[in-house]
């Protein structure tokens, strides 16, 4: 059974740091691009950052570009979210989800349940 | 970027059919994608590729995609269904994931 457990969120002052993690299991990251998605409380999905399956290439939203970044470790099945120069608006559940399919083929298929990030002085 | 328009709320009665639409330029040349998230849970994907469901959901759920619009249909609607519903493509330019506003579904 494929699973994702997010950890790593938490309350963090405007400006700080905070990682998070993806624990997967089910199955192996090549071959599967992976996104990280956050919904701030009360309002819709945010798509946030996505890796290819062979881990070579990385996207970003806007409004993370320069501060965030997506790493993995295959050896432990964990992806990564960096985060820096964080601010109130980052407040949000981050989920991280396996994807199926390729370009316009691809679809978000898998979501863990997700981590809080609080960003508050 | 690529801007997917949906409206904030759907009502329907029991038993009857729902539809959610989710506009966007040319949008029926993109695979779109739905999603349902109940309160306190992670999304699940209903809808892939246009029309396709992953394993698990009910065959009342159904897509449709053509010119500027894509349509979520829900038959028979049940209390159940009641969800927030977001659609969703890939846009081929960026690489990035682009998601609707989402839309409350409402079962009277």
């Amino acid at each position: 059974e494929v699973q994702l457990l997010e950890s790593g969120g938490g309350l963090v002052q405007p400006g700080g740091s905070l990682r998070l993690s993806c624990a997967v299991s089910g199955f192996t990251f090549g071959g599967y691009a992976m996104s990280w998605v956050r919904q701030a409380p009360g309002k819709g999905l945010e798509w946030v950052s996505a890796m290819s399956g062979i881990g070579t290439t990385t996207s970003y939203a806007d409004s993370v570009k320069g501060r965030f970044t997506f790493s993995r470790d295959n050896s432990k099945n964990t992806l990564y979210l960096e985060m820096n120069s964080l601010r109130a608006e980052d407040t949000a559940i981050y989920y991280c989800a396996k994807e199926r399919g390729y370009g316009d083929f691809s679809a978000l298929h898998i979501w863990g349940q997700g981590t809080m990030v609080n960003v508050s002085s | 970027s690529y801007v997917l328009t949906q409206p904030p709320s759907v009502s329907v009665a029991p038993g009857q059919t729902a539809r959610i639409s989710c506009g966007g330029n040319n949008i029926g040349s993109k695979g779109v994608n739905w999603y349902q998230q109940k309160p306190g849970q992670a999304p699940v994907l209903v809808i892939y590729s246009h029309t396709d469901r992953p394993s698990g959901i009910p065959e009342r759920f159904s897509g449709s995609n053509s010119g500027n619009t894509a349509t979520l249909t829900i038959s028979r609607v049940e209390a159940g269904d009641e969800a927030d519903y977001y659609c969703q493509v890939w846009h081929s330019y960026t690489d990035h994931r682009v998601f609707g506003g989402g839309t409350k579904l409402t079962v009277l």
